[in-house]
């Protein structure tokens, strides 16, 4: 079975730039997640999703930043402007129930 | 917000020698999960843990759920160069759904 599929895997873009990420969940996982590791921070949770629906965004860290989810095989996390700081890997993962997450490959981005 | 103290935060041992890592935490979980992650790649789900007290095995690996929910550890036994990452737990808390708490981490590194 395909896992959890990011593209791109690598990504520079200039500051300013609008940047999209996108992700396939595994078929059938109702919750899909958005995340972002640093060094400094570790991994940190952006958004989630069940069914679809955003639950919980509070970990999106400003309004630069936005997720959708138009239906249950596809997702994007879209930066717009970005900003050197949100150079970082992010991360996708979906789960079935919320408990055990599977996750993507990431996505690796570099802001210059 | 919520933190898990992950110890150590390094390791570097000789192959065949057993690993022994935890994360503890002032709150309660619901969940313990351990994952590992190498370079390049997403974290990839290793045990779940459910109950106080459960203690589960993956092949070499051993995890335990602490009895008062606020602590959970990770065992490798007879380490091999392949089981070199870091090595993250993540815990849901009581009463949250979704929103995963991840420690910084600990590497290990094994010496052939």
């Amino acid at each position: 079975d395909a896992g959890v599929i990011q593209s791109p895997r690598h990504e520079v873009t200039e500051m300013g730039q609008e940047v999209t990420l996108r992700c396939k969940p595994i078929s059938g996982h109702d919750y899909l997640f958005w995340y972002r590791q640093t060094m400094m921070r570790g991994l940190e949770l952006l958004i989630y999703f069940n069914n679809n629906v955003p639950i919980d965004d509070s970990g999106m860290p400003e309004d630069r930043f936005s997720a959708k989810m138009p239906n249950a095989s596809f997702s994007t996390l879209k930066i717009q402007p970005s900003e050197p700081r949100d150079s970082a890997v992010y991360f996708c993962a979906s789960s079935l129930d919320y408990n055990e997450q599977f996750f993507g490959p990431g996505t690796r981005l570099t802001v210059l | 917000g919520q933190q898990l103290n992950q110890s150590p935060q390094s390791m570097f041992i000789q192959e065949g020698e057993d690993v022994s890592m935890n994360c503890t935490s002032s709150s309660i979980f619901n969940t313990w999960l351990w994952y590992k992650q190498e370079p390049g790649e997403g974290p990839v789900l290793l045990i779940a843990l459910y109950k106080a007290g459960e203690l589960t095995s993956n092949g070499r690996l051993t995890a335990q759920f602490g009895i008062t929910r606020k602590d959970s550890f990770l065992n490798i036994s007879a380490s091999i160069p392949s089981d070199v990452g870091i090595y993250f737990c993540a815990g849901q808390l009581r009463g949250s759904q979704g929103n995963l708490i991840f420690g910084k981490g600990t590497k290990l590194s094994v010496k052939p």
